[in-house]
């Protein structure tokens, strides 16, 4: 166990449609991170917030956006989803805002119909 | 374009026996190596690191070696173990605020009774 969790664990839902994924990071960690795993594509980096502040951006679509509560929880919003949205979305925490190692979390697997 | 590449999908070894998990990189900004496992339906593990003024980081069964010259760098279980049988991650990080990982596509361990 990371220490990391995330909910919810499965998600079904349909195209047009918006979702909330949720991560709590692990205990004194700052930085979170948000990963996403689609068939074909591999783990790509998303984004990071640090602290509450957002950090870094990957390959995020202008669709999905993301913030980072006081309590350090992070919410990753997914909206107007397409088929090639579905994938598992990981959540990662690190203690810093620029430490090596990150813990991940179990995933939320999102499935459009 | 893909800077961490693992070119074995899989690989197969016998219980008691070295397994050698590849990865190589392009990106010569890449100061910070990690591998991860992977089991279905969990988040990815850490499992050992090597920074790239380093050329080896030894953990129990677990040895990282890193070729900068070749950016090449693998991973040896010694033995391997039945439990071992998982998808390896390597993943990689340049310097900068953010430490975003990049990782590769994964190779798919079956370690044979």
């Amino acid at each position: 166990d990371s220490g990391v969790t995330q909910t919810p664990k499965h998600l079904i839902t349909a195209t047009g449609q918006r979702v909330t994924l949720r991560c709590s990071p692990r205990s004194g960690d700052l930085s979170v991170y948000w990963y996403q795993q689609s068939l074909d594509q591999g783990l790509q980096f998303l984004i990071q917030y640090y602290n509450g502040e957002e950090r870094a951006k990957g390959n995020i679509l202008e669709r999905f956006s993301a913030q980072q509560f006081p309590d350090l929880h992070s919410e990753l919003n997914l909206s107007s989803l397409e088929l090639g949205d579905s994938a598992l979305y990981f959540c990662a925490s690190s203690e810093g805002i620029s430490y090596n190692e990150q813990f991940f979390g179990p995933g939320t697997r999102l499935t459009v119909l | 374009d893909q800077q961490v590449k693992q070119n074995s999908p899989s690989l197969s070894v016998q219980e008691g026996r070295i397994s050698i998990l590849n990865c190589d990189y392009t990106n010569s900004m890449f100061d910070y190596f990690l591998w991860y496992k992977k089991y279905p339906a969990e988040g990815p593990t850490f499992l050992i690191s090597i920074s790239s003024i380093k050329d080896k980081n030894e953990d129990g069964r677990f040895t990282v070696f890193l070729n900068k010259s070749a950016k090449h760098l693998s991973l040896h279980i010694v033995p391997s173990q039945p439990g071992d049988s998982a998808v390896y991650f390597c993943a990689a990080s340049s310097p900068g605020s953010a430490r975003q990982l990049t990782f590769g596509s994964g190779t798919q361990l079956t370690v044979l009774p």
